[in-house]
């Protein structure tokens, strides 16, 4: 099956911890990016990447980081300097950026 | 900051009606994605439609733009409860990102 999958699909973060996320793909895609949605909201973007090795700020980067090191994953470390990480995660890939985005299930961070 | 608004954010409609939701944006775009979201999963595309197109069909789907008024709507026509989701729309502004409205609720009514 073509696409892509995120895990976990729930997790919880103790305070003071980093957790990571997963995102990895098998449709090819040179862009990845990773959004960030709250409780009846739309998404905003944190990190995105266009090509191996190389990623860019969204509009929400502190307290996140991500890496590139293979075209086919896009981790995303949400680290303790995120005081409100609660929220729903969802990554998604493009064949080209600006085009159809093609999204996995989420994962959903609950702080303990 | 979001560049996109949707309305109305929510909207229930009887089973079989037509359900029509509106996107605004402000400044120029290369083109407008909509996309579903069922309740606490991912994305689904739905239809793209670029700037020097007025409008677009796909199944039971329609979507205006109204590139002067920068604005496009969605209609949905004889609305099923299968179609009871989220639904964003998406401009892409000519760069490497797309930025998401708010996002219409619509409830179908059995």
């Amino acid at each position: 099956d073509g696409g892509i999958t995120q895990s976990p699909k729930y997790l919880f973060r103790k305070e003071g911890q980093n957790v990571t996320l997963s995102c990895e793909q098998n449709l090819n895609h040179d862009a990845m990016y990773w959004y960030r949605q709250d409780p009846g909201q739309g998404l905003r973007l944190i990190y995105y990447s266009q090509i191996v090795n190389d990623f860019q700020k969204g509009d929400i980067a502190e307290g996140y980081s991500v890496s590139r090191e293979k075209k086919e994953s896009f981790p995303l470390t949400v680290t303790s300097a995120q005081k409100n990480p609660t929220a729903f995660y969802l990554c998604a890939s493009s064949g080209s950026t600006g085009n159809i985005q093609y999204f996995g299930a989420g994962t959903r961070l609950s702080v303990l | 900051s979001q560049q996109g608004e949707e309305d109305p954010q929510a909207l229930s409609i009887q089973e079989g009606e037509n359900a029509t939701m509106n996107c605004s944006y402000k400044t120029s775009i290369n083109n407008l994605q909509w996309y579903r979201q069922n309740s606490g999963r991912g994305l689904v595309h739905l239809i793209l439609i670029r700037s020097n197109e007025r409008e677009k069909h796909s199944g039971r789907l329609r979507v205006t733009l109204d590139t002067s008024k920068k604005s496009s709507s969605l209609l949905i026509t004889a609305s099923r409860a299968a179609d009871t989701a989220s639904y964003f729309c998406a401009m892409n502004f000519g760069n490497e990102k797309l930025t998401f409205g708010t996002g219409t609720r619509l409830t179908i009514i059995p």
